[in-house]
């Protein structure tokens, strides 16, 4: 069981260059985050699901797009970075409605957009 | 006003102190309440719930005041291994757990 996973665990992009981010967990959890945490920021929310082929948009959504193919599976996508992202992103899951709200966090990705 | 304010610190206190954070939240309809611990570099994890009639867990003891809209954690005989980010989360309102707010955390170092 190893809980959730993200790839890569760094990455530096330059300004224009797109990548996509891959978080997998192995829990059935229903409902999968994508945060970014800056100095100082606390961890912001950027997209999340609440379940399989479901997304929807969090507090700083723009300049990033998510896909929910697969239950254990969320991706985020950035097409054409900016410096402004440069930041460490945390996918997390939890079970969803009716469940505990523990949050659980993946390793995280650092990326540096140069 | 941010949704969630912590107490930035640092706190620098010697082992063995006893220590105490606050957490305030603005949206007086939150249901969900915790505080989640998160070492350098690495991932946030779940400390523990906070429940209205307050909880403890060892030396750590979490309290919900409602009216007050804020929350607060304890840690009684401070270890190193204490040294971390502290983070309050607050879920506002009763909707699955999906809208999850964090404040940007409080960083103690527990000295020897």
């Amino acid at each position: 069981n190893a809980g959730v996973t993200q790839t890569p665990k760094f990455r530096v992009l330059k300004t224009g260059q797109s990548m996509t981010l891959l978080c997998a967990q192995d829990m059935n959890h229903e409902y999968m985050y994508w945060y970014r945490q800056d100095p100082g920021m606390g961890l912001r929310l950027i997209h999340y699901s609440v379940g399989e082929g479901t997304t929807a948009k969090g507090e700083v959504p723009d300049g990033y797009n998510v896909s929910r193919l697969k239950k254990q599976n969320f991706l985020l996508g950035l097409e054409s970075a900016a410096p402004s992202q440069t930041s460490v992103y945390f996918c997390a899951s939890n079970a969803g409605s009716g469940h505990t709200y523990e949050q659980y966090f993946g390793p995280g990705t650092r990326l540096t957009v140069t | 006003r941010k949704e969630v304010e912590q107490d930035p610190g640092p706190f620098n206190v010697p082992e063995g102190a006893t220590v105490a954070f606050n957490c305030t939240y603005s949206n007086s309809a939150s249901q969900s309440f915790f505080w989640y611990r998160q070492d350098c570099r690495k991932e946030p994890k779940l400390l523990m719930s906070v429940y209205s009639s307050g909880n403890e867990d060892g030396r750590f003891t979490a309290q919900l005041n409602r009216a007050s809209q804020y929350i607060s954690l304890l840690i009684r005989d401070s270890k190193l291994s204490d040294s971390a980010t502290y983070l309050c989360v607050v879920n506002p309102s009763n909707t699955g757990g999906f809208k999850t707010i964090f404040g940007a955390g409080t960083r103690l170092f527990v000295k020897a």
